[in-house]
């Protein structure tokens, strides 16, 4: 079956434009996380959706950051206003449901914000 | 504060001869750890996990140990393969929690034919 998938697999943004990050987990899976790795960093974790439940936004960074999930199953990540700190992979992951710790990683959107 | 961590941001093997990696983690809530592996322009694979309620766990080539005592944690690839070089990195979690990972920065395997 298909795996989790991202898109665009790159984005380059001006500083100061909008940009959306598209990831379709697993289908089936209840619980999708996001996350984003800057360079030489670990995986830092952004947000979770669990089902139909209100998503735990801790991870975010600023207010420029949001993201939803429609339908329980596509997400979107939107920055609003980059900022050149922005600049990072962003990696989306599902599991089957909540608790569950193996996740299962798309392959990440590039983001290069000049 | 880093809660994982991963102290050798790289590691240099020859092939045939065993890796091993290694983990820390500061957090004793955690009970549950995964090891992936990340090639470039890919996400992170899954590779092998441990309970807290064990100490060993093994899976082909691939070795995870548990010191819970240290709150330490290693892989062991043996034997290694140049195929095996990619990034390694540790994560932790409390299971049945929401369930997002806590990763370590990576160690970067490179298994020289």
């Amino acid at each position: 079956g298909a795996g989790v998938s991202q898109s665009p697999s790159n984005k380059v943004t001006e500083k100061g434009k909008d940009v959306e990050l598209r990831c379709d987990p697993i289908s089936g899976h209840t619980a999708l996380y996001w996350y984003r790795q800057s360079l030489g960093q670990g995986l830092e974790f952004l947000i979770y959706f669990q089902g139909n439940s209100a998503p735990d936004k801790s991870g975010l960074p600023s207010d420029r950051f949001s993201a939803e999930r429609t339908g329980g199953s596509v997400s979107t990540l939107t920055i609003q206003r980059t900022q050149q700190e922005d600049s990072a992979v962003y990696l989306c992951a599902s599991t089957r449901d909540r608790g569950d710790p193996l996740q299962y990683f798309g392959p990440g959107t590039r983001l290069t914000v000049t | 504060d880093q809660q994982v961590k991963q102290n050798s941001p790289s590691l240099s093997v020859q092939e045939g001869r065993i890796s091993i990696l290694n983990c820390d983690y500061t957090n004793s809530m955690f009970d549950y750890f995964l090891w992936y592996k990340k090639y470039p322009a890919e996400g992170p694979t899954f590779l092998i996990s441990i309970s807290s309620i064990k100490d060993k766990n093994e899976d082909g080539r691939f070795t995870v140990f548990l010191n819970k005592s240290a709150k330490h944690l290693s892989l062991h690839i043996v034997p290694s393969q140049p195929g095996d070089s990619a990034v390694y990195f540790c994560a932790a979690s409390v299971v049945g929690s929401q369930g997002n990972l806590i990763f370590g920065k990576g160690t970067k395997l490179s298994v020289k034919p």
